[in-house]
């Protein structure tokens, strides 16, 4: 079964752009979690979508959004982008039951987000 | 305040020995506390998850125990590997059902030597 993957792996973007990052599940998965990791706040959790709806959200502001699509796959989208967003964003996946806190989360490669 | 961290920070050992990471937390309602091993620029890989009744569990040369009196879990492996060096992260559950309820570590980097 391939894993959870993530494109592109690396993206460089100016100050003021927006951005979209792009996250497949393994097979099967219908939770789709995003998480944000930085030296200094090490991982932060930004949202979760399943069947196509955010069940929750932390504490990001409103410039960082997503949606799932029926095929479960997940975009996220971070508009005026900030030297401060610079990060690696992680995907995971999660099938038992349905519910991230209580199963397995299957974590992708992450995509390294760089903002000049 | 939900946190939870851990000790050391950093840990460089030889091939071969074992080693012991902690992680201390005070998280309410305590829900499950899982272990993740991160190589770097890859994401976390799960290496165990113990409920509030589980004191010990395995994977491999990796054991994960949790003293739920005392909030305080220790990551031990044994007969280290070069491929053991990477960053482990505690994380915990404050009830929920999602993520918004992880509170994770920081992290302790482990470094393997030959």
């Amino acid at each position: 079964k391939a894993g959870v993957t993530q494109t592109p792996r690396y993206l460089i973007k100016t100050r003021g752009q927006q951005v979209t990052l792009s996250c497949s599940p393994i097979s099967g998965h219908r939770s789709v979690s995003w998480y944000q990791q930085t030296p200094g706040q090490g991982l932060q959790f930004l949202f979760e979508y399943f069947s196509e709806t955010q069940r929750n959200k932390g504490n990001f502001p409103g410039r960082f959004s997503g949606r799932q699509f029926s095929n479960s796959r997940s975009e996220m989208n971070v508009s005026t982008l900030e030297l401060g967003d610079s990060a690696l964003y992680l995907c995971a996946s999660s099938s038992f039951p349905e519910t991230p806190a209580y199963g397995t989360q299957y974590f992708g490669p992450g995509t390294r987000l760089t903002v000049l | 305040k939900n946190q939870v961290e851990q000790s050391p920070q950093s840990l460089i050992i030889l091939e071969g020995k074992n080693c012991t990471l902690q992680c201390n937390y005070t998280v309410s309602p305590f829900s499950n506390l899982r272990w993740y091993k991160q190589d770097t620029g890859r994401g976390p890989v799960s290496l165990t998850i113990m409920t509030f009744s589980e004191n010990t569990k395995s994977n491999g040369r990796y054991t994960a125990t949790l003293d739920a009196d005392t909030k305080q879990s220790s990551l031990h492996i044994t007969a280290s590997q070069l491929s053991d060096s990477a960053s482990y992260i505690c994380v915990v559950t404050a009830g929920g059902l999602y993520g918004q309820n992880f509170v994770f570590g920081p992290g302790t980097r482990l470094s393997v030597l030959p």
